[in-house]
């Protein structure tokens, strides 16, 4: 079936650098598009959605782009802090429907 | 703030025992998720419900997997018997009317022996 797929499995950074996590997804009938962030033993925490009629959307610190051309969906975490280490998915919908997620970036920051 | 309440946080049990575990949306959330997360990958789908209805459960195993929501509020997910391979991390998610946001629960670990 249709599944979301994440580029890079780990990205390691200094404190203090912007932070960019790459998903593409390959169902086109797909309409909303969400991030969450996954501590160790922790469920997965909300960060920023965006549906398939925006480009772009800016939350505290991060922004969610999407590129429908090229299927492809990018968080970017302004000025990332030792707290942003985590596991990031994204995950991808039709309206009203379960998500489907990808396997996950893991986020490592060091200070 | 409003959470999704799930118990036990862990569970031990030992193969072809019966488990079960608990879920309470967030108030007013019509729609309840329950997902598994196998270590390392993202969480897969295993039942929807609308109310107390179930709008999707194709990748529920059916053959030793049951979920109800009753009153169209807390739900239970069984599991009988359990089986080696269904250690995983059991999740719970909830959503309103308002916006598509899922919001999950801590989960439930489960180890089977």
């Amino acid at each position: 079936g249709e599944s979301v797929g994440l580029h890079l499995p780990t990205l390691s950074v200094q404190e203090g650098d912007n932070s960019i996590i790459n998903c593409a997804y390959s169902n086109s009938a797909s309409d909303y598009f969400i991030w969450y962030k996954q501590e160790s033993g922790k469920g997965p925490q909300f960060i920023i959605d965006i549906r398939s009629n925006m480009d772009k959307r800016q939350g505290q610190r991060v922004t969610v782009l999407l590129n429908k051309t090229v299927k492809h969906l990018s968080l970017q975490i302004a000025a990332t802090q030792p707290g942003d280490s985590a596991v990031y998915f994204c995950a991808e919908s039709q309206a009203g429907t379960a998500l489907i997620f990808g396997k996950g970036t893991t986020l490592s920051v060091s200070s | 703030e409003a959470e999704v309440a799930q118990s036990p946080r862990y569970k031990i049990t030992e193969k072809s025992q019966a488990v079960a575990f608990w879920c309470d949306p967030i108030s007013g959330h019509a729609t309840l998720y329950w997902y598994r997360q196998i270590l390392g990958q993202g969480p897969e789908l295993l039942v929807q419900f609308q109310d107390e209805s179930v709008v999707d459960d194709s990748q529920l195993p059916k053959d030793r997997f049951s979920a109800e929501r009753l009153k169209g509020v807390d739900s239970t997910l069984k599991i009988q018997p359990a089986e080696l391979g269904d250690s995983a991390m059991y999740l719970c998610a909830s959503s309103g009317w308002t916006d598509d946001i899922q919001y999950f629960g801590a989960g439930t670990r489960l180890s089977v022996l």
